[in-house]
């Protein structure tokens, strides 16, 4: 289910250790930004999300950096297990009624146990 | 379960066939979409439908033909596709603007 064939970035980590995945996006204009976990053979599934008006957000083990300045986005995982292994995509929107998400190449997490 | 069906899973067409790929989303959301991905380029979006309008067509190839007789509807019908065609096709569905977009398992789609 992943990009297969594109020369994705790949984070190789061991089991318990923290992930920390990174993603620039294009668009200053961008409001709204998710985190996808695409595991292999299935569909991208949302993991958390962030609007502009926050710069920090947090979930369940993963937690969302956002640096409108710079124009970067960041996803963190604690204590990262070998489930989580998959690629995580980036995506960026703004308001245009629907969305219209723009999303990034992909980064291939490998968790060692 | 995403909330968002696809068939089928896998699919294998000649250059002269046509088929459909069918999505069904039960999460009552009034926007669906079409994406491919492909081996060698990120998620591109191809076809937004808001309640069952057409609003967005991101200069896809008249083979390719979307239909949305109802907001948890989608079909994308195939035709005289080329194996560069080949990828896997991704429904989606969400909730307005501002809101997350949901995804099916896709559909492999191999064109020979």
């Amino acid at each position: 289910g992943e990009s297969v064939g594109l020369h994705l970035p790949t984070l190789s980590v061991q089991e318990g250790d923290n992930s920390i995945i990174n993603c620039a996006y294009s668009n200053s204009a961008s409001d709204y930004f998710i985190w996808y976990k695409q595991e292999s053979g299935k569909g991208p599934q949302f993991i958390i999300d962030i609007r502009s008006n926050m710069d920090k957000r947090q979930g369940q083990r993963v937690t969302v950096l956002l640096n409108k300045t710079v124009k970067h986005l960041s996803l963190q995982i604690a204590a990262t297990q070998p489930g989580d292994s998959a690629v995580y995509f980036c995506a960026e929107t703004f308001n245009t009624g629907f969305q219209k998400l723009v999303f990034g190449t992909g980064t291939r997490l490998l968790v060692s146990p | 379960e995403t909330g968002v069906t696809q068939t089928p899973r896998h699919l294998v067409m000649g250059m002269t066939n046509k088929k459909s790929l069918k999505c069904e989303q039960h999460l009552g959301h009034n926007a669906m979409y079409w994406y491919k991905q492909s081996a060698k380029k990120p998620l591109e979006l191809m076809f937004v439908y808001n309640f069952k309008e057409q609003t967005e067509n991101n200069s896809v190839p008249s083979r390719f033909s979307p239909e949305c007789p109802n907001s948890s509807h989608l079909f994308l019908h195939l035709h005289t596709l080329q194996p560069e065609d080949s990828a896997l096709y991704l429904c989606a569905s969400s909730q307005g603007s501002g809101n997350t977009i949901y995804f099916g398992e896709g559909s492999w789609l191999t064109v020979v």
